[in-house]
């Protein structure tokens, strides 16, 4: 089936430093991927909309300059944590959606996560 | 009010019973919605995908749809010691095309 891969999938950084997530759809075409944040116990959040070739689309009270994406090819986009701090320490999904089909959970692929922790 | 609305639970179901896990949203127009099942520490995984009024059935899983009362739900029979998870509903709104996840219910099977 299709994969959807990210990395790293663990990190460990030093506050006030950034650090890159990079999530990959591995045997399909991309248009659309979408960047979720997720707390202990609590739900998926979503960050970003990111578009091949354009700018992210944040959601309300995401800051973007903090929260750097960048979609550059179809089969990857890339979420660079600026100046990081110990409350941006999370688990960071990424999903997919696969150009061909027509928009449905079948075709809306996750990552396995990244997880982040800033000392 | 929450867009999507689970209860947290935990529910916990004895092994070989049902678990009903219910799930409500404020988007009136949102067309597409979705069960999703995360493992502690892992990323979430489809399970079920519906679109209209009624039931539809895959396995031991069962998803509901009534749009009427904004409300949707699953199903899952026979439950599993390995169905132990959390529940994640997710609903496409009508504007755009990104999925909007409720919080989640926690399901413990017992054996």
């Amino acid at each position: 089936g299709a994969v959807v891969s990210q990395h790293p999938s663990r990190v460990i950084c030093k506050s006030g430093t950034s650090v890159k997530i990079e999530c990959r759809s591995l045997d399909f075409q991309a248009t659309t991927m979408f960047w979720y944040r997720q707390f202990p116990k609590q739900s998926l959040m979503l960050m970003a909309t990111s578009n091949e070739g354009s700018k992210a689309t944040y959601e309300q009270g995401v800051e973007k300059d903090k929260f750097l994406i960048n979609h550059a090819s179809l089969t990857l986009s890339t979420l660079t944590v600026t100046s990081a701090h110990p409350e941006d320490s999370s688990f960071y999904i990424c999903s997919a959606r696969d150009r061909i089909g027509s928009f449905s959970g079948n075709t809306i692929y996750f990552g396995e996560g990244s997880w982040l922790t800033v000392v | 009010q929450k867009e999507v609305e689970q209860n947290s639970g935990p529910l916990s179901v004895p092994e070989g019973a049902i678990a009903s896990l219910n799930c409500t949203y404020s988007d009136r127009g949102s067309q597409s919605f979705f069960w999703y099942r995360q493992y502690s520490g892992k990323s979430p995984e489809l399970i079920m995908s519906i679109y209209s009024n009624g039931d539809k059935e895959d396995g031991r899983f069962t998803a509901q749809l009534n749009k009427a009362s904004q409300y949707v739900s699953l199903l899952i029979r026979d439950s599993q010691p390995s169905d132990s998870a959390t529940y994640l509903c997710a609903v496409r709104g009508a504007a755009g095309n990104k999925l909007t996840f409720g919080g989640g219910t926690r399901v413990l099977v017992k054996p």
